[in-house]
């Protein structure tokens, strides 16, 4: 089956700690994005990446860090800086394309919360 | 800068009625425009878009949507509602000018009674 598997499906964070969300994808997909999710605030773009080895900032993406290293791999890191990181994190992909008409498929989600 | 505006964080509806959900979009090139549903702590699934073409546009689970440049609105609608589709909808833009990521609005929470 193809699609986009999220890991843990809950996480915990303590004060001061960094840590990984973990987004895989097997639809060969070139593009990627990292979402976060606040209850009545929809879905705010964090980080996103066109290709391997490059990738951008969206609206909040204080705090925040990724890497692309492989096509199939996007795993996004919580830093300490991040003050309120409990929420609901989304992971999707996308054919690149980069016209803005593509269809972003998504993962089952990851929730952190700070104990 | 691209924007949705979804009228009503929560919309209650029987079952068999008609489900209206409304979404206002801004734009400064046209639009391309995504409906996706998410049931409680699942991902996002798409439900239709409008890209270029036909203006009324039929997606999964019976749904529809019309694009009307001249309201800026995508509604969407399904004409008999089932205890199924209670779930959240959010309305999503992105631009066709170029490279651009989408803008979600902040959802509404359809409610369905029997």
């Amino acid at each position: 089956d193809g699609g986009i598997t999220q890991s843990p499906k809950y996480l915990f964070r303590k004060e001061g700690q960094n840590v990984t969300l973990s987004c895989e994808q097997n639809l060969n997909h070139d593009a990627m994005y990292w979402y976060r999710q606040d209850p009545g605030q929809g879905l705010r773009l964090i980080y996103y990446s066109q290709i391997v080895n490059d990738f951008q900032k969206g609206d909040i993406a204080e705090g925040y860090s990724v890497s692309r290293e492989k096509k199939e791999s996007f795993p996004l890191t919580v830093t300490s800086a991040q003050k309120n990181p409990t929420a609901f994190y989304l992971c999707a992909s996308s054919d690149a394309g980069g016209v803005g008409r593509e269809t972003q498929y998504f993962g089952p989600g990851t929730r952190l919360l700070v104990l | 800068a691209q924007s949705v505006t979804q009228l009503g964080s929560h919309v209650s509806v029987s079952e068999g009625a008609l489900v209206l959900l409304r979404c206002n979009y801004s734009s400064s090139v046209p639009p391309y425009l995504f409906w996706y549903v998410q049931y409680p702590n699942q991902g996002l699934q798409l439900l239709l878009k409008y890209t270029t073409g036909a203006t009324l546009v039929k997606g999964i689970n019976g749904f529809e949507a019309e694009f009307k440049k001249s309201e800026t609105s995508f509604h969407l609608t399904k004409p008999s509602a089932h205890m199924s589709d209670a779930a959240e909808y959010f309305c999503a833009v992105s631009d066709s000018g170029g490279y651009s990521t989408l803008t979600f609005g902040k959802g509404t929470m359809l409610l369905v009674s029997p």
